[in-house]
């Protein structure tokens, strides 16, 4: 069946340190999505990919970074200059622009 | 930038009873989409409307575009419907504005 995986579910991170989660589609989307969820709150679009190594910042993007290197493939990295990472992430695609999205599962991000 | 409310922020049903949530923005939108996250925070797309009415078993839902509003209706409410329920406009160039969600309890 076709669809979104995200890995991990949970994942800790000690201050100072950069992790990696990832999000695997085999839908055929070109395009990608990389959202975060605090508690009781909606999503706000972190980075955003229309086509292979092409990708744009979201409302908040600042302390991520991503790359598309192949179509089925979108990674966020959170880096140590993300002062608040605690949340909920979520990775999306679309077949284009106008939503229609998938969303995988989620990883929740844990500051330790 | 265009703004999404949703109402009521929270809502506690008991099984079987009929509800409606509701989506107001504040500008023109291109599309309209309705997602139901369930507890384990998974999100599902339960309609794509950018007008007029659409069903789907016991949930249907409504957009009045020129009057910039959307409504999802749950009849008969069971209690896997509980879960946080997401207005979301697409405003063109890539970007979705998702409203902060109804919460929805359902007792058995």
């Amino acid at each position: 069946d076709g669809g979104i995986t995200q890995s991990p579910k949970y994942l800790f991170r000690k201050e100072g340190q950069n992790v990696t989660l990832s999000c695997e589609q085999n839908l055929n989307h070109d395009a990608m999505y990389w959202y975060r969820q605090d508690p009781g709150q909606g999503l706000r679009l972190i980075y955003y990919s229309q086509i292979v190594n092409d990708f744009q910042k979201g409302d908040i993007a600042e302390g991520y970074s991503v790359s598309r290197e192949k179509k089925e493939s979108f990674p966020l990295t959170v880096t140590s200059a993300q002062k608040n990472p605690t949340a909920f992430y979520l990775c999306a695609s679309s077949r284009g622009e106008a939503g229609g999205y998938t969303f995988g599962s989620g990883t929740r991000l844990t500051v330790v | 930038g265009i703004q999404v409310e949703q109402s009521p922020p929270d809502l506690i049903l008991q099984e079987g009873a009929n509800s409606t949530l509701r989506c107001n923005f504040s500008d023109s939108v291109n599309n309209l989409q309705w997602f139901h996250q369930n507890p384990w925070g998974q999100l599902i797309n339960l309609f794509y409307i950018p007008s007029g009415t659409k069903q789907n078993g016991r949930l249907s839902a409504t957009t009045v575009a020129t009057e910039r509003y959307s409504l999802l209706y749950i009849s008969s409410s069971q209690t896997t419907d509980s879960g946080v329920y997401f207005c979301a406009v697409y405003t063109g160039g890539f970007k979705t504005i998702f409203g902060a969600g109804t919460r929805l309890f359902v007792k058995a």
